[in-house]
């Protein structure tokens, strides 16, 4: 079966970065792009970008361009969303998902999320 | 970015109503809207894609209409496992966006 596993909650101060772990399995990881969305406490879902796993290609929003990376472990399944440069309103779940396509794409599977905490 | 709206922002029902729940594209987006249904603590669950499209294992009850910019999600006949946060997808280009969430509550 399709699973996405995350890596455990964060909590980091303000300036520094993070680095989220997704690991797959289940299906042929290079077959899928993996999306990474956040979700602050109470708010809505915020897409952040997507990755390539076969060429490592990737697309950020614009409000994280210069800020994420999102690169990947072939050998090991495992896509990674790193995000610099933190700040308190980064505080949020981190979310990866696998991108299906059935004549349009969407989010079919989803890692558990991880909580990031960004605090002085 | 196209920007994606949604109404009501929250509604309270009972068990049985029929509730519908709106989104707005930007811009044309064809049929490329999803729809995902949030319980609190867990993550997003597609029930609907490619406006219309029912995933595998989600009820009948729940059906999806609309193309262009203007989408609607429909619960026939709301059950007690139905309160949730329902938001909308776009992926008509390689950047996507979500509305912000429409609160289905008791």
């Amino acid at each position: 079966q399709v699973q996405l596993v995350q890596s455990g909650a964060e909590v980091r101060k303000p300036g520094a970065s993070v680095k989220v772990s997704c690991k797959t399995s289940g299906y042929t990881f290079k077959s899928y792009d993996i999306n990474w969305v956040r979700q602050a406490t109470g708010q809505g879902l915020e897409w952040m970008g997507w990755m390539n796993p076969n060429g490592g290609n990737t697309g950020y929003a614009q409000k994280f361009q210069g800020r994420v990376t999102m690169t990947r472990d072939t050998s090991t399944s495992t896509a990674y969303m790193e995000l610099s440069s933190l700040r308190p309103e980064d505080t949020a779940v981190y979310y990866c998902a696998r991108v299906g396509y059935d004549s349009v794409w969407f989010d079919d599977f989803w890692g558990q999320g991880t909580l990031v905490t960004v605090s002085s | 970015d196209i920007q994606m709206t949604q109404s009501p922002s929250s509604l309270s029902a009972s068990v049985g109503d029929r509730v519908t729940i709106t989104c707005r594209a930007s811009q044309n987006i064809g049929r490329y809207l999803n729809w995902y249904q949030q319980k609190p603590g867990k993550a997003p669950k597609v029930l609907i894609y490619a406006t219309s499209t029912l995933q595998t294992g989600v009820p009948s009850r729940f059906s999806g209409s609309g193309s262009g910019t203007d989408f609607t999600l429909t619960i026939s006949s709301l059950q007690p496992e139905d309160f949730a946060t329902y938001s909308c997808q776009q992926t008509y280009t390689s950047l996507y966006t979500f509305g912000p969430g429409t609160r289905v509550d008791i």
